[in-house]
């Protein structure tokens, strides 16, 4: 969800493996969700973005999955390449006031 | 376009001195946010502004730290009397009206020494 100071938690997969990051949010209320990857010394990018209208988006690769009713959504990257490895961010809509706020992110490192 | 920008990239400072961050966002967008990213960790809000409203400031740490942001457009981080435990990067991200997608510039690295 929203917290922050954490240590990342990692995810390490082999190349070519599918790779799911999971992200809980603690707001009800939050109605849109974007995950963004932050590669080194980078500021974080969009990768792909959800309403809560939805429950499934499809991408080039990656697919987003939302469950709203234990407040949980996941980002899943068919044939993980070493491109991907990057630290995974979800980030949920709070309020209608152009405010997101961040969880503590996933560092995914892929193993050729 | 050009993105979202920050000055210095670097920053490397004595504890106890002042510190300003620049931030400029994209043309016409109306939010602006800055974070702070401690190594290996996540991000950690500290400020948010949007139009003309009052900027959200409920994530700055201390009354060390402040932020202005001129005509609506470039923001300023200032941090009084840094502390060592200040050193991380600093991230600045934009937004447009309406749309949820912050947009990154590439932070500035402050180390206090």
């Amino acid at each position: 969800g929203e917290s922050v100071g954490l240590h990342l938690p990692t995810l390490s997969v082999q190349e070519g493996d599918n790779s799911i990051i999971n992200c809980a949010y603690s707001n009800s209320a939050s109605d849109y969700f974007i995950w963004y990857k932050q590669e080194s010394g980078k500021g974080p990018q969009f990768i792909i973005d959800i309403r809560s209208n939805m429950d499934k988006r499809q991408g080039q690769r990656v697919t987003v999955l939302l469950n709203k009713t234990v407040k949980h959504l996941s980002l899943q990257i068919a044939a993980t390449q070493p491109g991907d490895s990057a630290v995974y961010f979800c980030a949920g809509a709070v309020g209608g006031n152009n405010d997101m706020r961040f969880g503590a992110g996933t560092r995914l490192t892929v193993k050729p | 376009g050009a993105g979202v920008s920050q000055s210095p990239s670097n920053k490397v400072t004595e504890k106890g001195k002042d510190v300003e961050l620049r931030c400029d966002p994209i043309s016409g967008h109306t939010a602006l946010y800055w974070y702070r990213q401690s190594l290996g960790q996540g991000l950690e809000f500290l400020i948010y502004f949007q139009g003309n409203s009052a900027p959200d400031k409920s994530g700055l740490p201390s009354d060390r730290f402040s932020a202005e942001r001129t005509g609506g457009s470039v923001s300023t981080l200032t941090i009084q009397r840094t502390q060592q435990e200040d050193s991380a990067v600093y991230l600045c991200a934009s937004s447009s009206i309406g749309v949820y997608e912050q947009y990154f510039g590439p932070g500035t690295r402050l180390t206090v020494t």
